[in-house]
């Protein structure tokens, strides 16, 4: 079945230690997004790709990048993770970014936790 | 600005309800609507995605609205149980192709 895949579920880094989330998708699709979401809030978007295309969303953190190096796979790297850092991470796909095709299709998420 | 909205923000109902879950949005230039269903610590589920020619959609006991003139969609769960027991979350996607989420209603059936 064509998915979004999300490694690891679970992920536990120290104050400051860098940090690498992972996301694939046997979709093929164009646009590849990360989500930020803390106990009891929505969703926020952090950023998005559109093939190679980077758009960083205007409060997303300097430590927060991104990295796509093919269509399948896109990285989030949080360069020093701080105790508000903690939260649900999640990739989602669509095949355009907007118009009929740009309905989201998520992956299970990675769970953070900053010690 | 979009915003969406969902009410209540908690909600707990004995198992067999019918119940009906809110969602608003402010500005109704919206192109889709998904409900989403999310369980404790886990990712998203996609329940129904409503297009904006759309005015409902249908899943098994799941029956979701949309009403864009009055920026109004609700989900419906038919006889609920207690395995419907998560967070409901709306989501809109506006013009630009970005998904403005709400902050979810938590629903627990009681057995």
């Amino acid at each position: 079945d064509a998915m979004v895949i999300q490694n690891p579920r679970y992920q536990v880094t120290q104050f400051g230690k860098p940090v690498t989330l992972s996301c694939s998708q046997t979709l093929n699709h164009n646009v590849m997004y990360w989500y930020q979401q803390k106990s009891s809030q929505a969703p926020k978007l952090l950023f998005h790709y559109y093939d190679k295309d980077f758009n960083n969303e205007a409060d997303t953190p300097d430590n927060f990048q991104s990295r796509r190096p093919n269509t399948s796979f896109c990285f989030l790297d949080i360069r020093s993770p701080g105790l508000g850092d903690a939260a649900m991470y999640l990739c989602a796909t669509s095949r355009e970014a907007t118009g009929a095709y740009n309905e989201q299709f998520f992956g299970p998420g990675t769970r953070l936790t900053v010690l | 600005k979009q915003e969406v909205t969902q009410i209540p923000a908690a909600l707990s109902v004995p198992e067999g309800e019918n119940l009906v879950l809110n969602c608003s949005f402010t500005d109704s230039a919206i192109y889709n609507l998904q409900w989403f269903r999310q369980d404790p610590g886990k990712g998203l589920t996609s329940l129904l995605l409503i297009q904006s020619s759309q005015r409902e959609q249908t899943s098994g006991r799941l029956n979701a609205s949309l009403d864009k003139s009055s920026g109004r969609s609700t989900l419906y769960i038919a006889a609920s149980q207690p395995g419907d027991s998560a967070t409901y979350l709306c989501a809109v996607y506006n013009q630009g192709g970005k998904l403005i989420f709400g902050q979810g209603t938590e629903l627990s059936v009681k057995p």
